[in-house]
């Protein structure tokens, strides 16, 4: 069954720094999200995509974040000054077209020291 | 605009049942059911669209009542990989419109 992949696994960065976070969707999805969780916490969304441009951001994705498409493969999260809060579990997600099941990654812990 | 989902948690003997609700202040598209487990991503268990259907997914099922804006799920003589975190999804105004999640229920399911 095809899945969404994400890597790194686990990323450990030092507060201030950038962090790209990888996501390889579903071939035939044209939906894609970035949700976070917090150890111990619900999922929270971050961010949708389609059709090359982001369709919503929640008040999270400030100016530190953003997301970008670079081929027809790749979908990243970008985090330009990683601080301490952005610690967390993120998982990238895709749906395909007409709706259905959001499929989920395996995520990426990040740690911010 | 967050779901609410009841109980936060839930301990259960395997072969008993329990019922997981989810509930929207605001008007439903549709309701996704999700389940985690520790350290793991959530796993899709099944959608409701608007319209008061109800599915079945092994002895899991749910229901959508669209009057209440309210979802249930239903875990029947449950088994030990029932054991997780259950997570309600809800959509508003479109099928590939963002889900928000609910708080999550923890169940347990002992031997």
């Amino acid at each position: 069954e095809p899945e969404v992949t994400q890597t790194p696994s686990h990323q450990v960065t030092q507060m201030g720094q950038e962090v790209i976070l990888r996501c390889v969707p579903i071939s035939n999805h044209l939906y894609f999200y970035w949700y976070r969780q917090i150890l111990g916490q619900k999922v929270e969304f971050l961010v949708s995509f389609y059709n090359n441009e982001i369709s919503e951001k929640s008040e999270i994705f400030d100016d530190q974040f953003s997301v970008e498409r670079p081929d027809g493969s790749n979908f990243t999260l970008k985090i330009r000054s990683t601080k301490l809060e952005d610690s967390a579990m993120y998982f990238c997600a895709s749906m395909g077209t007409g709706g259905g099941a959001l499929h989920f990654g395996n995520g990426t812990r990040l740690t911010v020291t | 605009q967050q779901p609410v989902q009841s109980p936060q948690a839930v301990i259960l003997r395997e072969g008993e049942d329990a019922v997981i609700n989810c509930s929207s202040s605001k008007a439903l598209y549709s309701v996704h059911w999700y389940r985690q487990k520790h350290g793991e991503a959530p796993v899709f268990l099944m959608i409701l669209l608007k319209g008061g259907e109800q599915k079945g997914h092994e002895k899991i099922s749910a229901s959508f009542n669209e009057k209440k804006q309210q979802s249930s799920l239903y875990l029947t003589a449950s088994q030990l990989s029932y054991s997780g975190t259950y997570f309600c999804g809800t959509a508003y105004g479109g099928a590939t419109n963002k889900l928000i999640f609910g708080t999550g229920t923890l169940l347990a399911v002992q031997p």
